[in-house]
């Protein structure tokens, strides 16, 4: 089935350090993939997508590019900052009996300090 | 525009008790999910609508039930909550229809503490 493995966490870093959390994933059809971040205390919310092999998603500085010959979904940020503070969770979404299945990873901790 | 809201946000139960979740959306979405997030393990879909009228089991069923009470409304139910079942417990929605790349729409949870 579909599986999904990100680095563990938490990550610890410096504000403006660059951020790398490591995403694989494993599928049988053609997934969409997706980053989500959660932030203290509320739900999650879509960072950024990719829906095909060699699409980059990008939003508020990060970026992913979908490698397909890797199967993997790195997510990357060239500055981060405190309010980045937050879990991110790397997924994918297939669609085995026609509804949509989202299958996440355990999602990575970030901490940024001042 | 409120997205997805849930109630209650905090539930403290004893083992036996039953109780109901309450979601709603209101961004005319045909698809709506429920999930629960426990540490290490990311989140597991228990279950979901892909439309009104319609509800499906996720991986991890037992122990639930659920309504989907009209197109904005979709309710859990633990008719006897289990200590195993202290978790928080998302709501999602998204466009539904087919294809994979539909975002998913994510409420603020509601954290459960089973005694």
């Amino acid at each position: 089935g579909d599986s999904v493995t990100q680095m563990e966490g938490p990550v610890t870093l410096s504000e403006e350090a660059f951020l790398t959390i490591n995403c694989t994933y494993t599928a049988t059809g053609y997934p969409s993939l997706f980053w989500y971040v959660q932030y203290p205390g509320e739900g999650l919310q879509l960072l950024l997508k990719a829906t095909k092999a060699d699409d980059k998603g990008s939003n508020k500085g990060f970026e992913a590019t979908y490698r397909k010959e890797t199967t993997s979904f790195h997510l990357e940020k060239g500055s981060v900052q405190v309010s980045d503070s937050a879990v991110y969770f790397c997924a994918l979404s297939d669609q085995p009996g026609g509804y949509q299945k989202v299958t996440f990873g355990t999602g990575t901790k970030l901490q940024v300090i001042p | 525009n409120a997205g997805v809201t849930q109630t209650p946000k905090f539930q403290v139960l004893k083992t036996g008790q039953s109780m109901t979740l309450q979601c709603a959306q209101d961004m005319n979405h045909n698809s709506m999910y429920w999930y629960r997030q426990d540490p290490g393990m990311g989140l597991r879909l228990i279950y979901y609508s892909a439309s009104e009228g319609t509800t499906d089991k996720g991986e991890v069923p037992n122990g639930y039930n659920v309504s989907r009470l009209n197109k904005r409304e979709f309710s859990l139910r633990l008719e006897s909550a289990a200590p195993s079942q202290t978790s928080v417990y998302f709501c999602a929605s998204s466009e539904g229809g087919s294809g994979v790349s539909k975002t998913q729409y994510f409420g603020p949870g509601t954290r459960l503490l089973v005694l």
